[in-house]
């Protein structure tokens, strides 16, 4: 079993709709959950951390943590197709040097 | 300020030789990792710097890899006899351990190797 799970996609979503990736990891110490986006031939790009249950919003991203179901997720709201990209979970056990990254959901939004 | 750096941008080797890749972390950034990433794959961890604690190389495929700190500055990513396997795109992580950004990566662009 991996570490972080996420499926690959693609998730295919219209302009303006809610679009919604999820995360499961295994490792019931793990602390700090990370979400980053990964544009085709780029390095990824911190979009969000969290690190308490519950919701955490900056602008149109909402990053949700159940650490009882061991589920972290994102949402994206107003999707637009500048937010087409693949989308990497990251987990980080406290105090402990690694992190686990998902494979990535590739996410596209069409116009 | 400045992000996290990475030299060369692409390197092309031929099967055999050897390589340095250069890493220039963001500015009081103690921790630094290394990641490999095969085209259409997910990251694969391969090294990790905290301060002047002992590196964790637990992810370092071979004996042809290793990589060097000095402090909590420029890190080099050594792969010796390199093999058409190893090509890849290899990032360049820094974080934080204290304060509201704790453990946040910030990555570099890259370096993509290509051996031929």
């Amino acid at each position: 079993q991996k570490e972080v799970e996420q499926n690959s996609g693609p998730l295919s979503v219209p302009e303006g709709a809610i679009a919604s990736l999820n995360c499961t990891y295994s490792d019931r110490v793990s602390q700090s959950f990370f979400w980053y986006r990964q544009y085709s031939g780029k390095s990824p790009e911190l979009i969000m951390s969290i690190y308490s249950n519950g919701d955490k919003e900056d602008g149109r991203f909402t990053a949700q943590l159940n650490k009882a179901s061991q589920y972290v997720s994102l949402l994206i709201r107003d999707s637009q197709p500048s937010d087409s990209a693949t989308y990497l979970c990251a987990v980080n056990l406290y105090n402990f040097n690694k992190f686990y990254f998902g494979s990535g959901t590739k996410l596209n939004v069409k116009p | 300020g400045a992000g996290v750096s990475q030299s060369p941008s692409n390197k092309v080797t031929e099967k055999g030789k050897d390589v340095e890749l250069r890493c220039d972390p963001i500015s009081g950034h103690t921790a630094l990792y290394w990641y490999r990433q095969r085209l259409g794959q997910g990251l694969e961890f391969l090294i990790y710097f905290q301060g002047n604690s002992a590196p964790d190389k637990s992810g370092l495929p071979s004996d042809r890899f290793s990589a060097e700190r000095t402090g909590e500055s420029v890190s080099t990513l050594t792969i010796q006899r390199t093999q058409q396997e190893d090509s890849a795109v290899y990032l360049c992580a820094s974080s934080s351990t204290s304060g509201f950004s704790y453990n946040e990566q910030f990555f570099g662009p890259g370096t993509r190797l290509t051996v031929l």
